[in-house]
């Protein structure tokens, strides 16, 4: 079956330090993935775009990366601050459609 | 980017009732995406709403309980109609950037009881 598999524990570090977050996914042959930070009672947010011909992708602070053979991708934060706090969540897509599967997401803390 | 705004922000509906939900983009888009986001969940792409045709519906949703309109390239509704407490969610529209990326509206918090 298809599944997209975020970590569902939350992932709490120091400020200052580097988060991680990991996105694995399974019978998908997406052509993009995306990365968004939703805060509570909001919508998602838009954060990075990385296509299946692309290793890494870095915006400020905020690195991707995609591994096609692997099928996971990973989202770093460099020098994280407590105002990184939310949940991330990856989706992807799947076809020509746009349409966007996404992850269950990790909560992240940053602790000041 | 594009704007989105959602009305109403919440409510709070009885058992068997219907809720309009309204989606507003600040510019033309061709396509509009419904999703639901129950308690502590991740989002879960209702259907897609496209100007001029008939909404794509998501397996497991259909028409009868969400129905969508698309009147114009800046605006959508969805009803939520029959409305049971399982029905309590956030509901989202979004739009397709000009990168693929979405823009998603603040949501619309329903609670059934």
């Amino acid at each position: 079956s298809q599944k997209i598999e975020q970590n569902s524990e939350a992932l709490n570090i120091q400020e200052g330090k580097t988060a991680t977050l990991t996105c694995n996914y399974t019978n998908y042959s997406p052509a993009y993935l995306q990365w968004y930070r939703q805060d509570p009672g909001r919508g998602p947010v838009f954060l990075l775009l990385i296509r299946e011909n692309e290793k890494e992708k870095r915006k400020e602070r905020l690195k991707v990366t995609f591994d096609t053979t692997l099928k996971q991708s990973l989202f770093h934060i460099t020098a994280s601050q407590p105002a990184d706090s939310a949940t991330y969540l990856c989706a992807l897509v799947s076809d020509s459609s746009y349409k966007l599967i996404f992850g269950s997401g990790t909560r992240l803390l940053v602790r000041p | 980017s594009a704007v989105i705004s959602q009305k109403p922000s919440r409510d709070i509906c009885q058992r068997g009732t219907s809720l309009t939900i309204q989606c507003q983009v600040d510019s033309q888009v061709t396509m509009m995406f419904w999703y639901r986001q129950q308690p502590g969940q991740s989002l879960t792409l209702i259907a897609t709403a496209n100007q001029g045709s008939e909404a794509t519906y998501e397996s497991g949703f259909v028409i009868d309980k969400f129905p969508i309109s698309r009147p114009n390239l800046t605006f959508s509704t969805l009803t939520v109609s029959n409305m049971s407490p399982e029905d309590s969610s956030i509901y989202l529209c979004s739009v397709v950037g000009t990168s693929y990326e979405q823009y998603f509206g603040p949501g619309t918090r329903l609670t059934v009881t």
